[in-house]
C-alpha cells in the first residue's frame, strides 16, 4: 500500500502561469517532506523541503505548503518556466530521522507549454 | 568537485549473470542508499547503509546484495535471483542527521538484462 501518493501522473501548464503539484500521505509518523525534480536519465535533484512544524516554506519561485490535518502537501511554482518541465517526486521521512531512506511517491510529469 | 558518481551509465548483461553497479561519493556522507526506478513508479529502496560495515535491507532487497567496506563506496550487486532486474538504478547519500536529511543522488545506471 502506497504511503506517499501523487495522484496526477502528468500536469500541463502554460508558461508564466502557476504550477501546483499535489502529494498525499497516509502515515502520520512522517514528519519531514521533500520535493525532488528529475530529468530523464538523470538522478533526482533536491528542490525544497518542509518540516511538519511548519505549514509553508518558500524558496524563490518554489513554495511548499503542508496541511498536516489533511495529510496533504503541495508544491507551487510561480511563474512556470520551460526548464521546469520534468518529473517531480514527493518524498517523506519518518520521525526520528531519514537515515533509513525516503519514501517516494510515483511522481508527476510537469509539462510547461510555451 | 564534491558529488556522487555511478558507473557505468548504461549496462547490458545476459540473463543469469550477476552484475555489480558502482557508487562512489566524496561528500564525506555517512549514509548511502540504493533505489530502483521503473516506468510509472516512484523510487523504491533496495538497501541502505548508515555507517561503514553496516547495511540494512530496504523494501525490495530480494535478489540484490551490497557491501560497505569504505565510507565512500557502496556497490550494488544484482544477482541472477532478481526476477526483473532491468531498471534504472540510483545511488544516493546523506549526512546522518535527524532533520534536514537531504539525499544527494548520483546520475544513475540503466541496467538492461537481455
Amino acid at each position: 500500500d502506497q504511503q506517499v501518493k501523487q495522484n496526477s501522473p502528468s500536469l500541463s501548464v502554460q508558461e508564466g502561469r502557476i504550477s501546483i503539484l499535489n502529494c498525499d500521505y497516509t502515515n502520520s509518523m512522517f514528519d519531514y517532506f521533500l520535493w525532488y525534480k528529475k530529468y530523464p536519465a538523470e538522478g533526482p535533484t533536491f528542490l525544497i523541503s518542509i518540516s511538519s512544524i511548519k505549514d509553508k516554506n518558500e524558496d524563490g519561485r518554489f513554495t511548499v505548503f503542508l496541511n498536516k490535518s489533511a495529510k496533504h502537501l503541495s508544491l507551487h511554482i510561480v511563474p512556470s518556466q520551460p526548464g521546469d518541465s520534468a518529473v517531480y517526486f514527493c518524498a517523506a521521512i519518518l520521525s526520528g530521522g531519514g537515515a533509513d531512506g525516503l519514501t517516494f511517491g510515483k511522481g508527476t510529469h510537469l509539462i510547461i507549454q510555451p | 568537485d564534491g558529488g556522487i558518481t555511478q558507473s557505468p551509465k548504461y549496462l547490458f548483461r545476459k540473463e543469469g549473470q550477476n552484475v555489480t553497479l558502482s557508487c562512489e561519493q566524496n561528500l564525506n556522507h555517512d549514509a548511502m542508499y540504493w533505489y530502483r526506478q521503473d516506468p510509472g513508479q516512484g523510487l523504491r529502496l533496495i538497501y541502505y547503509s548508515q555507517i561503514v560495515n553496516d547495511f540494512q535491507k530496504g523494501d525490495i532487497a530480494e535478489g540484490y546484495s551490497v557491501s560497505r567496506e569504505k565510507k565512500e563506496s557502496f556497490p550494488l550487486t544484482v544477482t541472477s535471483a532478481q526476477k526483473n532486474p532491468t531498471a534504472f538504478y540510483l545511488c544516493a547519500s546523506s549526512m546522518d542527521s535527524a532533520y534536514d536529511n537531504e539525499q544527494f543522488f548520483g546520475p544513475g545506471t540503466r541496467l538492461t538484462v537481455l
